[in-house]
C-alpha cells in the first residue's frame, strides 16, 4: 500500500545534541509537510515543501530545519533540542497545493524524547 | 485568519449511545472540511471529508454535513464502539492548500 512512513518511531536524545528525523513516501505527492504534536493538541505546522520550493511558517524556531533530497525522502533536523521540542513529529503529505478538496496523508509520527 | 474551533472534550460514553463531535469554522472563501481520527500513538488518519455547501461526509457510520449557513461540521455516530475511542480533530483545507485544524476531541467510549 502507498503511505507515508516515518523512521524511528521513538527517538531519545539528549539536551543540545542534534537529532534528524526521516520521512519517506510511496504516493508520489508533491508537498511533504513537517508538524510539531503536543500532548493531543493540534497539530502546528512548522514548514512545507511545495516540490523543492521550501516554506517556513513565520513562528517556527531557527532551531528547525529540513531537507528534502528528492520527492520520496523529507528530513527534519534539530540544531540544539531543548527540553520543549519533546513532542510528536508528523510528516504529512499533499498530492498537489492548490487542491484543497484532497486530504492530506499523515505518518505515524516520531516521538521525541528529549534527557 | 482561518480557524477551527471543536467542542471541549473529553468525551465520555457508554457503548451504543449516540455521539455528536460539535466543529464550526472561521474561513473566507469556500474550504473543503475534514474530519481526522487519531489514535494512541499513532497519525492522523482521515476520516470523512466534503468539498462543498451541502455535502455529507461518511465513513465507519459516522457522518457530517457541510453546513455553510452555520458554518459547522458536526460529527455524528449513531452508535458507539469501544474502538472508536481516539481523538477526532475537525479540520478546514482552503484552495490554497492551507490546513486549519482544531484542537481536537477526546473521545472514550465504556463497555
Amino acid at each position: 500500500d502507498a503511505m507515508v512512513i516515518q523512521n524511528p518511531r521513538y527517538q531519545v536524545t539528549q539536551f543540545g545534541k542534534p537529532v534528524t528525523l526521516s520521512c519517506s513516501q510511496t504516493l508520489n505527492h508533491n508537498v511533504m509537510y513537517w508538524y510539531q504534536q503536543k500532548s493531543s493538541q493540534a497539530p502546528k505546522l512548522l514548514f512545507h515543501y511545495y516540490d523543492k520550493d521550501f516554506n517556513n511558517e513565520a513562528d517556527t524556531p531557527d532551531n528547525f530545519q529540513s531537507r528534502r533530497p528528492n520527492t520520496s525522502f523529507c528530513f527534519l533536523d534539530i540544531r540544539s533540542p531543548g527540553l520543549g521540542d519533546a513532542a510528536m513529529y508528523l510528516c504529512a503529505t499533499s498530492r498537489d497545493k492548490g487542491q484543497g478538496d484532497q486530504p492530506q496523508h499523515f505518518g505515524d509520527g516520531t516521538r521525541l524524547s528529549i534527557l | 485568519g482561518d480557524s477551527v474551533t471543536q467542542m471541549e472534550g473529553p468525551v465520555t460514553l457508554s457503548e451504543e449511545a449516540f455521539l455528536t463531535i460539535n466543529c464550526t469554522y472561521t474561513a473566507t472563501g469556500y474550504p473543503s472540511l475534514f474530519w481526522y481520527v487519531q489514535y494512541p500513538g499513532e497519525g492522523l488518519q482521515l476520516l470523512l471529508k466534503a468539498t462543498k455547501a451541502d455535502d455529507k461526509g461518511s465513513n465507519k457510520g459516522f457522518e457530517a454535513t457541510y453546513r455553510k449557513e452555520t458554518t459547522s461540521f458536526h460529527l455524528e455516530k449513531g452508535s458507539v464502539q469501544v474502538s472508536d475511542s481516539a481523538v477526532y480533530f475537525c479540520a478546514l483545507r482552503t484552495n490554497a492548500g492551507k490546513s486549519t485544524f482544531g484542537d481536537g476531541t477526546t473521545l472514550t467510549v465504556k463497555p
